[in-house]
């Protein structure tokens, strides 16, 4: 099945910018999306189709996807970005939806 | 107000069964498919099975397949989820999602509900 792997964490200090990566053999054929979840919360989509945003998501998330990688990227951080990201994918090699291994973000 | 509530969460032992319930409200039900995602506590999302908007086409995560049946009603804008022969690694927040197309494939989770926990233990 298809593996899509995330640093662990990624630290960033407030007004930075945080790059998270998703990494996946030929990812940049598929449509990446990604998800912010807050402690005790539900997951919230943050980018969808590589680089789009839902309404309501600020100008500061956006994503990009090439080769073997996926990044999202969080402009000017802020301590209420503070979360948990996830990757997700759709595997056409089993028909089945794959999500990224997390990485928690800290804001220093 | 688009929202997703799950319920029927709750302790079951190994081998036996629950059946969860997601209730759908603000937007058109049966225009999009729905998708089961499940979390371990303290651990990483994994999907577990999804649904097209007429039923007509369901899938399942293979470790779930055989155990779980996923279903709805649109009339009621319901999701459910009966899952049988409970294992201790089935415990999970289960969350219920709404999809971004009407049918399974290629696509995203554009709406989550708060989930409901499933404890599997004797």
């Amino acid at each position: 099945s298809y593996v899509l792997s995330q640093p662990p964490s990624v630290s960033v200090a407030p007004g930075q910018t945080a790059r998270i990566t998703c990494g996946g053999d030929n990812i940049g054929s598929n449509s990446v999306h990604w998800y912010q979840q807050k402690p005790g919360q539900a997951p919230v989509l943050v980018v969808y189709a590589d680089s789009d945003r839902p309404s309501g998501i600020p100008e500061r998330f956006s994503g990009s996807n090439s080769g073997n990688t996926a990044t999202l990227t969080i402009s000017r951080v802020e301590a209420g970005d503070e979360a948990d990201y996830y990757c997700q994918v759709w595997d056409t090699s089993d028909d089945h939806y794959v999500f990224g291994t997390g990485t928690k973000v800290s804001v220093l | 107000e688009i929202q997703l509530v799950e319920s029927g969460g709750g302790l079951a032992q190994p081998g036996r069964s629950l059946r969860l319930s997601c209730a759908a409200s603000g937007f058109t039900f049966d225009d999009y498919a729905m998708h089961w995602v499940r979390q371990p506590p303290g651990k990483g999302l994994e999907w577990v099975s999804g649904i097209s908007w007429n039923s007509g086409s369901i899938d399942y995560a293979d470790f779930v397949k055989g155990r779980f049946t996923i279903s709805r009603d649109n009339a009621k804008k319901s999701l459910y989820l009966q899952m049988n022969s409970l294992r201790p690694e089935d415990m999970a927040f289960y969350y219920c999602a709404k999809f971004s197309a009407a049918g399974l494939g290629s696509g995203y989770f554009d709406l989550w509900g708060r989930g409901t926990l499933v404890t599997v233990s004797s």
